[in-house]
Parts: structure tokens; sequence; C-alpha cells
């Protein structure tokens, strides 16, 4: 079974500094990891994603990711935040080695709230 | 261009009553259909998915069920509303690759009174 967790349920920073939000996950095969971001009564828009290739990955609105095979990790991170970037963020997870290959698995989510 | 549309973006429904929710998708076909539930913007629940017309798989055993007519359109029902059938719903869909991310409705705020 597949599934991710994001273990902080909110984030604070200044804005101007650099932010981290986290993601780990767990799969049976070699995993496909996307981050998602949702504003207040919006559906979730893709950022960015991991497939195979360079473990730093880029994505929208100057964000980018880490992929660790070893910490089984995805940790969302952007060096300078803006308060435009406070919102709700998701982690999710595809699982090349599962047969249910219709699925994907969402973390909780982190509100990451930037403060001016 | 691809887009997803998704209505009505609010309901207000008694206790009881009927439900419709309808999503549609433009500019792709036999695309992977998905239907959400979020509860006070934290993590989703998936309800049902669809990888064509007439498949569905339901995810959690409730008071809901979905179709799919036709190959992009995924409309989600209910005979009798509860009061625990309130929340956010969501309709998504993917094309045919796990390595595609999925794309979003702007969704229906649904308050059962």
């Amino acid at each position: 079974a597949q599934s991710v967790a994001q273990p902080e349920d909110q984030v604070n920073v200044a804005e101007g500094n650099p932010l981290t939000v986290k993601c780990t996950y767990s799969v049976s095969g070699n995993p496909y990891l996307f981050w998602y971001v949702q504003y207040p009564n919006r559906g979730l828009q893709f950022l960015l994603k991991y497939i195979t290739g360079d473990n730093l990955v880029k994505g929208s609105y100057g964000f980018e990711a880490e992929f660790n095979k070893s910490q089984t990790s995805f940790h969302l991170k952007k060096p300078s935040a803006l308060v435009s970037d406070s919102a709700l963020y998701f982690c999710a997870v595809s699982d090349l080695g599962n047969t249910n290959a219709g699925k994907s698995t969402f973390g909780d989510g982190t509100t990451l709230t930037v403060k001016p | 261009s691809q887009t997803i549309h998704q209505w009505p973006a609010t309901l207000v429904q008694p206790v009881g009553s009927p439900l419709s929710l309808e999503c549609t998708v433009e500019g792709t076909s036999n695309p992977n259909l998905y239907w959400y539930r979020q509860a006070a913007g934290r993590g989703l629940q998936l309800l049902f998915y669809s990888v064509g017309i007439g498949q569905i798989s339901s995810e959690v055993p409730q008071n809901l069920s979905a179709s799919r007519p036709q190959d992009r359109q995924f409309i989600l029902s209910s005979k009798k509303l509860l009061l625990s059938d309130s929340g956010f719903y969501l309709c998504a869909w993917r094309g045919d690759s796990l390595n595609q991310p999925q794309h979003f409705g702007d969704g229906t705020r649904l308050s059962i009174l």
C-alpha cells in the first residue's frame, strides 16, 4: 500500500525567508511524487512533480522540491517566501508497483502562512 | 487546452433530499476521473474514480454513488442526503499515465440543513 505523511499541520515563515514544507512517502515500487497548492474555496493546482532523473525538481512560482530516496522524502522548498504563497499545500504519490493504477494518495495537507 | 468544469459552486440542501453534482472535462479524451470530498480545508478523501465510460470504483461505502454516462462527464449523486454529507466536493481528471498530475475543478461547497 502507498502512503504519504506531511508531519506539520502548519508552517509559519516571515516574508523573504526560505520555506520548507515536509513530505515523506511509502511505496512498494518506484514513486511518482507531486506537490499541489490550494487557495481558499478553490481546487488544487499542480506545482511540480518528480518522475525520474535529477533529484531537485523545479516547478511553478519559484518552488522546487528535493527527492531523497534513502529518506523517502520529497520536501517542498522556496528560497524566498512571499505573502501570496500563503495557502494549503498537498504532497501526493503514485506507486508504479501498485496494480490499482488509477489512484494517487494525498497527504493531509500543510497550511503555510507567510507573514509580512 | 484542457479545462474542467464543476457545478454548482455552492449548494444548500435539506436532509433527505437528492443530490446531483456534475463535472465535465474538455480538450482531452478518455481521462481518468475522480470525486473527492474535503472536510474543513484539510485532507482529501477519494470517493470514486473511473478509468472509462461506465467503469466506477468506489473507495468508501457511503450514501453516495457516481456515474460516467459519457467519456468526459462524471456525476456524483445521492438519493437521500445526510448531515454528514456536508463538505467541499472536488472533481479531478488525469491522463492515462501515472506520471501525469491530476487537474482539479474549483469544487462544490455542499451544506446540508
